[in-house]
């Protein structure tokens, strides 16, 4: 069965520090992936996609990054984070045929 | 433009009682919908969708949802509600522009609270 695994659950951060998400899928191949995040509880903002390895398309210019440097692996960055950076994070795949989105369990970052 | 509208900010629900979350869209050409559910501190579980066929989707949970072309809703249904309901759900649309990928389109969530 697939499932997808996203590290760390909770994080915090100084500004201008660093930031590395992590997500993988497990149990398929070649999927559709995602990052996601959400503020305020509520909405949900697409940040990134990638239909396959190092190619990335970005929804919202911003001072985060992602790159997908295995078929399974996305990498959600940042080298200098910003207070408005605070949130959760969520990654999603979809199979590459399918339509239904499935999510991980959520990063919240905290920056302080 | 493609948009969701989850009107309702929050439904309150006693147990044992039906629940519906409403939903409408706007997209061109035939619309593909969505509904996840949100626990706390949660990510997003997926419920059930609509493609194409019956009107009538049945999902996870005892969730069903009903599709309604001319009223261009899919409006969330639950028969008998618990309070284990008690979440916050999202209906969502994909983006028909979105070619490759599955770009979907959310509403703002409706928080549901089921009340003992």
């Amino acid at each position: 069965s697939q499932t997808i695994h996203q590290w760390p659950a909770t994080l915090v951060q100084p500004v201008g520090s660093p930031l590395s998400l992590e997500c993988t899928v497990e149990g398929t191949s070649n999927p559709n992936l995602y990052w996601y995040r959400q503020a305020a509880g509520r909405g949900l903002q697409l940040l990134f996609y990638s239909v396959g390895i190092g190619q990335i398309s970005s929804e919202v210019p911003q001072n985060l990054s992602a790159s997908r440097p295995q078929d399974r692996q996305f990498i959600l960055s940042s080298k200098k984070l910003l207070l408005s950076d605070s949130g959760f994070y969520l990654c999603a795949w979809n199979p590459e045929i399918r339509n239904t989105i499935y999510f991980g369990e959520g990063s919240w970052l905290t920056v302080v | 433009a493609q948009s969701v509208a989850q009107p309702e900010d929050q439904v309150n629900v006693a147990e044992g009682n039906p629940l519906t979350v409403k939903c409408t869209y706007s997209v061109s050409g035939n619309p593909y919908l969505f509904w996840y559910v949100q626990y706390p501190n949660r990510g997003l579980q997926f419920l059930l969708k609509y493609i194409t066929g019956d009107n009538l989707v049945k999902g996870s949970y005892g969730f069903e949802a009903e599709f309604n072309k001319s009223q261009t809703s899919f409006h969330l249904k639950k028969p008998s509600a618990l309070v284990s309901d008690s979440a916050l759900y999202f209906c969502a649309v994909r983006d028909p522009f979105s070619g490759g990928y599955n770009k979907l389109i959310f509403g703002a969530g409706t928080r549901l609270a089921v009340h003992p």
